[in-house]
């Protein structure tokens, strides 16, 4: 059963600072992964997608890498701002068989950007 | 950009009650969820539905849960009979071929 865990629970960063989430899965075979923003009582916001073919994606000020074959992504945020306070969601879809029509969530990564 | 719409936002309803929880995919999606999500904890998998029918379901999807597409445009979720540990937030998702769109989320709280 794929596990997903994000590493740290929280941050707190000051504006401007380059900050880097993790997340780590237990099964390599995936199909993508997602990472996704949530603001407190609202909505998942999709903020990007990895193949499993590939290494990365950006969009803006984010980056996120994948290593399949050690089973960890990570989300860079150059420049923080405090809007960008939200908590931070990793998602892996299986690649085949049972469970590759489901995400599998971590619990997220809460991060406050300090005006 | 396309949406899902969920609706309602928020729903109080009396244990014991059955609630219909309901989703606007977009349009040119084929492949609908549903996640719930309790207060604090992990976005959960529920049901995938693709060409009509139930593809996946998860251990939580047990026999109180149904899932429909009446027609064209809504997808929809009922709970038949709600105990207070369906008080969770639950969101609609729709995709194409890669990614998921989520919805907003309805808040259902049991009383």
């Amino acid at each position: 059963k794929q596990e997903v865990t994000q590493i740290p629970a929280a941050l707190s960063v000051p504006e401007g600072e380059n900050l880097v989430l993790n997340c780590s899965f237990t099964d390599s075979a995936i199909y993508n992964l997602q990472w996704f923003r949530q603001d407190p009582g609202k909505g998942l916001t999709s903020l990007l997608l990895i193949q499993s073919s590939q290494r990365e994606q950006t969009s803006g000020r984010l980056n996120a890498s994948l290593d399949k074959s050690s089973g960890r992504s990570t989300l860079y945020i150059a420049a923080s701002q405090p809007g960008d306070s939200a908590t931070y969601l990793c998602a892996v879809r299986g690649d085949s068989g049972a469970g590759s029509y489901q995400l599998t969530f971590g619990k997220g990564t809460k991060l406050s950007v300090i005006p | 950009e396309p949406e899902v719409t969920q609706t309602p936002s928020h729903q109080v309803t009396q244990m014991g009650q059955e609630v219909i929880l309901r989703c606007v995919p977009i349009s040119n999606h084929l492949y609908f969820y549903w996640y719930r999500q309790i207060l604090g904890q992990k976005v959960e998998f529920l049901v995938s539905f693709y060409n009509n029918e139930i593809s996946e379901k998860s251990e939580i999807f047990d026999d109180q849960f149904s899932v429909e597409r009446p027609d064209g445009s809504n997808f929809t979720l009922k709970i038949r009979s709600t105990k207070l540990e369906d008080s969770a937030m639950y969101f609609c998702a729709s995709s194409a071929t890669y990614g998921y769109t989520f919805g907003s989320g309805t808040r259902l709280t049991v009383v």
